[in-house]
């Protein structure tokens, strides 16, 4: 089994930056996954790291330490509607591409 | 048009009712899942199929069942609903040659009276 962990909110201001962090424990790590939900609507894939490093994408990076079962989101130059839930979901190598989320991040950007 | 829909969009029932929701996609994916979400715990994965022939439990599939009718159809039964299902149900596709995403459907917005 996994346990997924994500602080449950945060604020941040136009402009600015924010990092979410997510830990995770598995017994057969095969890759972390960031997604982004606007309230309503579907998940939206942002980033994938499987290897140990940063992974930069525009504005959004993802981190990953598999040692420390560690991972982040960096969102830089924050705008309004970067405003939604992040949902950090763990792979476990056994089971394909079966996914287990974490409890999401809403992020409220502030003008 | 959409990838992967989901229907209904909204329901309302009652009760011990039984209820399908159906999704469909046109990604050409082998691999369908159907979640549910509720406040503060995200997603969690009520089955999963990775092709016409394979269905599995996910970590909270009492109280329900699907059907692999065809590889771009996966619906969703509740057979008897009750209040603590109420939530927003997700379906999902993926495919085995591109593991590394999962492409989500709108959603279908459930209450159970």
């Amino acid at each position: 089994g996994q346990n997924i962990d994500q602080p449950t909110e945060m604020t941040a201001t136009e402009g600015a930056i924010v990092q979410i962090n997510c830990t995770y424990q598995t017994s057969g790590f095969n890759g972390l996954f960031w997604y982004q939900q606007h309230a309503g609507e579907a998940p939206t894939f942002l980033s994938y790291n499987v290897l140990d490093g940063l992974e930069e994408k525009g504005r959004f990076s993802s981190f990953l330490s598999r040692s420390k079962g560690y991972s982040y989101l960096l969102l830089k130059e924050l705008q309004m509607k970067d405003s939604a839930s992040y949902l950090c979901a763990v792979r476990e190598g056994a089971a394909g591409n079966k996914l287990t989320f974490g409890g999401g991040t809403r992020v409220l950007v502030k003008p | 048009d959409a990838d992967v829909t989901q229907t209904p969009r909204n329901r309302i029932t009652k009760t011990g009712k039984r209820i399908m929701l159906e999704c469909s996609q046109t990604k050409g994916h082998d691999r369908m899942y159907w979640y549910r979400q509720d406040p503060g715990l995200g997603l969690r994965l009520i089955y999963y199929s990775f092709d016409v022939k394979d269905i599995n439990k996910g970590e909270i599939s009492d109280g329900y069942s699907v059907s692999r009718q065809a590889q771009a159809k996966f619906s969703l039964s509740l057979e008897s609903a009750i209040p603590n299902q109420t939530a927003l149900y997700f379906c999902a596709t993926s495919d085995f040659a591109l593991p590394n995403t999962q492409y989500f459907g709108p959603g279908t917005r459930l209450t159970v009276l």
